[in-house]
């Protein structure tokens, strides 16, 4: 079936550093992923949609310039966090949707800790 | 204004006892609903969508517009049940693919199966 994958697993970086998550759709294109965050014990969150060839479309309440979002391809959307606050720690997931009338698939997550 | 309640954050039943994951909705169009497991230590999956009308695992869930509901259910419950499920809304074209995908998810109810 169908593949979404997200590198890194799990990252550590210091506060005010920058980080890059990387969503990859592995047999497939994707011309839209979707970026959500996932605080302990809540929700997912939708943060951003990530559109290839164009600018994402955050949800309200997302800084665009600090959750810098590129689909640089039909198969990789990458997530980078800018000057990273511990308040940013989270555990980071995309998502990508196979094709018309398909199913959605996520990746298998990203936990960023920002020290 | 979208929104997903699953008023259960905990669910503990014995193995081989029925099971029924709650979850309500709020939306002004027609939903698109469907269940996502997530199994420790591995990504969000999809279970079941309520356009299928498909039993997997032996869960079912029926869509009941008039009580803005879409309960998960089971019969009998295994042990292998035990997981995080999440329920989620589509908007319009969510599965047929006309519209965006985003999903709205519930905060999710881990299922806890007593051997």
């Amino acid at each position: 079936g169908a593949v979404v994958s997200q590198h890194p697993s799990r990252v550590i970086c210091k506060s005010g550093t920058s980080v890059k998550i990387e969503c990859r759709s592995l047999d497939f294109q994707a011309t839209t992923m979707f970026w959500y965050r996932q605080f302990p014990k809540q929700s997912l969150m939708l943060m951003a949609t990530s559109n290839e060839g164009s600018k994402a479309t955050y949800e309200q309440g997302v800084e665009k310039d600090k959750f810098l979002i590129n689909h640089a391809s039909l198969t990789l959307s990458t997530l980078t966090v800018t000057s990273a606050h511990p308040e940013d720690s989270s555990f980071y997931i995309c998502s990508a949707p196979t094709g018309w009338g398909n199913t959605i698939y996520f990746g298998e997550g990203s936990w960023l800790t920002v020290v | 204004a979208q929104r997903v309640t699953q008023p259960e954050k905990l669910l503990s039943v014995f193995k081989g006892a029925p099971v029924e994951l709650k979850c309500n909705y709020s939306y002004s169009g027609s939903p698109e609903l469907f269940w996502y497991v997530q199994y420790s230590r591995q990504r969000l999956q999809l279970l079941l969508r309520h356009i299928s009308r498909e039993s997997i695992k032996g869960f079912t869930a029926d869509l009941n517009k008039g009580e803005t509901s879409f309960h998960l259910k089971k019969p009998f419950a295994q042990e292998e049940d035990s997981a995080m499920y999440y329920c989620a809304l589509g908007g319009p074209g969510a599965y047929s693919g006309a519209g965006s995908y985003q999903l709205t998810f519930g905060k999710g109810t881990k299922l806890s199966v007593i051997p």
